[in-house]
């Protein structure tokens, strides 16, 4: 089952910023926090990852709280190609594979 | 970042016969991973390919009806057997790259069964 709780759905105005969030109050010590991405009809696309401070692409931000229970991915200015399904994702770094949740659908308004 | 390739990309097939997906990385990899998406679903874990060793089924999945082959570091395949409209999904081949913290996925492949 995957370990962390996400927003079905959300909108977005085009070129706002977009606050994905994502609770995860049972991550253990040694998770990290992973963001995916899966633009209809597409592989899941790697956005950004973490463990506990917070990181930044050049795609997106990642805030992660102090207790870790909870975290934002952060778009700064949508565009309609942001528009795709995001999924948060909890995993010890490297080995496993990755359990995906429902995620939250993105979509980005003109 | 890694390229991973898939073939074929989509195909439609009778129920009852066989497909296979191959999966090609373009560089060696320890471990690939093969998931399934239904329509309007997440994905899920179909087994571990492990190369030099069988695959790591996942619960709800078996070797007969998914065998993998893994006869390689960069290449795995997939077959979907005695296939069912129930089998129509996406399917995806992934891998972690060698010292790197992150997983790559490939473009998957459209499977229609009539």
């Amino acid at each position: 089952d995957a370990k962390t709780t996400q927003p079905p759905s959300m909108d977005c105005a085009e070129g706002r910023a977009a606050n994905l969030p994502c609770n995860h109050s049972t991550i253990s010590g040694n998770e990290y926090v992973y963001w995916y991405r899966q633009i209809h009809s597409q592989g899941p696309q790697y956005i950004i990852h973490g463990l506990k401070n917070n990181e930044t692409n050049e795609m997106a931000s990642l805030i992660i709280t102090e207790d870790r229970k909870s975290s934002t991915l952060i778009l700064p200015h949508a565009t309609l190609r942001d528009t795709a399904v995001y999924y948060c994702i909890v995993r010890p770094n490297y080995g496993q594979n990755f359990v995906f949740g429902p995620g939250t659908r993105l979509s980005v308004l003109p | 970042s890694a390229v991973i390739s898939q073939k074929p990309s989509r195909d439609i097939c009778q129920r009852g016969t066989s497909l296979t997906i191959q999966c090609q990385v373009d560089s060696q990899v320890t471990m690939m991973f093969w998931y399934r998406q239904q329509p309007g679903q997440s994905l899920t874990l179909i087994a571990t390919a492990n190369q030099g060793s069988e695959a790591t089924y996942e619960s709800g999945f078996v070797i007969d009806k998914f065998p993998i082959s893994r006869p390689n570091l960069t290449f795995s395949t997939l077959t979907v057997s005695n296939m069912s409209p129930e089998d129509s999904s996406i399917y995806l081949c992934s891998t972690p790259l060698v010292g790197r913290e992150t997983q790559y996925f490939g473009p998957g492949t459209r499977l229609l069964v009539l």
